[in-house]
């Protein structure tokens, strides 16, 4: 099945602790995207990667790290300078090229900092 | 200036109610996408409208988009249990830029 799997489906860990969430797609798709969501907040965009060994900084990458070394993953670090880590973390792909593109979203990782 | 406005919030509606999202933009958008997430699911893409004044139908839910690309409906007639979830919207800036999501409007379906 194609498809995108993000790992673990819920997480803990105690409070100064870096975390590593995984994601993985077989869709073949060049974008991949992380989104932390928070109650009432929406869909808020951490980091994207439109190609592989590059990424971008979306508008609440502080505290978070990402790589691309490959095309199928890209794994999002939560460091410990993150203020308030406690939230599920979504991961998206696309297609990319052009504005006309659907994600296709993980069924995400709920993270709970202790 | 490419943030996506959504109203309402929240919506609680009788099952057979029917329901309505807006979705607002202050610069014009060149597409418009609708997501919804089930309660502790993830985002699944709905549509996705591209042309000034299209309508789209997928049997219940009536997708609009606005004559100067502004702004944009997700309506359900006649809601039924299966209809809750969080209903996104969301648009790309150009190119192969992410997607910019609307904070979402939580729709609730009383039996």
């Amino acid at each position: 099945d194609g498809g995108i799997t993000q790992s673990p489906k819920y997480l803990f860990r105690k409070e100064g602790q870096n975390v590593t969430l995984s994601c993985e797609q077989n869709l073949n798709h060049d974008a991949m995207y992380w989104y932390r969501q928070d109650p009432g907040q929406g869909l808020r965009l951490i980091y994207y990667s439109q190609i592989v060994n590059d990424f971008q900084k979306g508008d609440i990458a502080e505290g978070y790290s990402v790589s691309r070394e490959k095309k199928e993953s890209f794994p999002l670090t939560v460091t410990s300078a993150q203020k308030n880590p406690t939230a599920f973390y979504l991961c998206a792909s696309s297609i990319g090229g052009g504005t006309n593109t659907e994600a296709f979203f993980g069924q995400g990782t709920r993270l709970t900092v202790v | 200036g490419q943030q996506v406005m959504q109203i309402p919030q929240y919506q609680h509606v009788q099952e057979g109610e029917d329901f309505t999202t807006y979705c607002n933009s202050s610069t014009t958008l060149s597409n418009i996408q609708w997501y919804k997430q089930r309660p502790g699911g993830h985002p699944v893409f709905l549509i996705q409208l591209v042309k000034s004044g299209e309508v789209k139908k997928q049997k219940r839910l009536t997708f609009q988009f606005g004559e100067a690309k502004k702004n944009s409906s997700l309506h359900i007639t006649a809601t039924q249990t299966t209809d809750v979830g969080t209903y996104f919207c969301a648009r790309r800036i150009s190119g192969n830029t992410p997607l910019v999501f609307g904070k979402g409007t939580r729709l609730s379906v009383i039996a």
